[in-house]
């Protein structure tokens, strides 16, 4: 979704290096999530905000820290690398309103983050 | 227990027809079960949700069915065509607004 963007698309890093990953949104969305993609381990929940002064931990944030720095911004950085962080990492937005209908969450492009 | 359990992980269908993927939970307090649909290089979209008090609900040739007895739910996939060729997978919303997803299903639909 052109709306929900991510830079960089693809990074190769080397182990021990900091490297972050941004997000940004235009959709007016109150709430951000990070989450990584795995072959056979599906999307898994790294961290996720309801608004700019909210930050809550996923299923598996150890090695990852985030900043929200505005609304239509977040970010996730891994501060000293590791290849088992190699991944697909997706950043997505959903709105607030609507409940308790479904939220949809919007997805960006991705970014292929590559650990050697 | 937050999770979801899909399966098949892969699935090869001929064109026209049928596809189907399988989702299994326990924890009670899901309240709401999208399917999002994965082309290669692109990010998961909603393809469809249903809530855990309707049994079936369907857009064009894509089905849910929900048990929510045997605590089950399955997309079913009519008249396959080649561009549904993606990856899918089922989730559970909890917690207001967080979303646990299965592992995912690779669909290839030959002609």
């Amino acid at each position: 979704d052109a709306d929900v963007t991510q830079t960089p698309r693809n990074r190769i890093t080397k182990t021990g290096k900091r490297i972050m990953l941004e997000c940004s949104q235009t959709k007016g969305h109150d709430r951000m999530y990070w989450y990584r993609q795995d072959p056979g381990l599906g999307l898994r929940l790294i961290y996720y905000s309801f608004d700019v002064k909210d930050i809550n931990k996923g299923e598996i944030s150890d090695g990852y820290s985030v900043s929200r720095q505005a609304q239509a911004k977040f970010s996730l950085s891994l501060e000293s690398a590791i290849p088992n962080q190699t991944a697909l990492y997706f950043c997505a937005t959903s709105d607030r309103q609507g409940i308790p209908d479904y939220n949809e969450q919007f997805f960006g492009p991705g970014t292929r983050l590559t650990v050697l | 227990q937050q999770q979801v359990k899909q399966s098949p992980q892969s699935l090869i269908v001929q064109k026209g027809g049928i596809s189907i993927i399988n989702c299994a939970y326990e924890n009670t307090a899901f309240d709401y079960f999208p399917w999002y649909q994965q082309f290669p290089g692109k990010g998961p979209a909603l393809l469809i949700a249903i809530r855990p008090d309707v049994s079936e609900k369907k857009e064009g040739r894509f089905t849910i069915s929900f048990n929510k007895s045997a605590k089950q739910f399955s997309l079913h996939i009519m008249d396959s065509q080649p561009g549904d060729s993606a990856t899918y997978f089922c989730a559970a919303r909890w917690g207001y607004q967080k979303v646990t997803f299965g592992t995912g299903t690779k669909l290839q639909v030959i002609p």
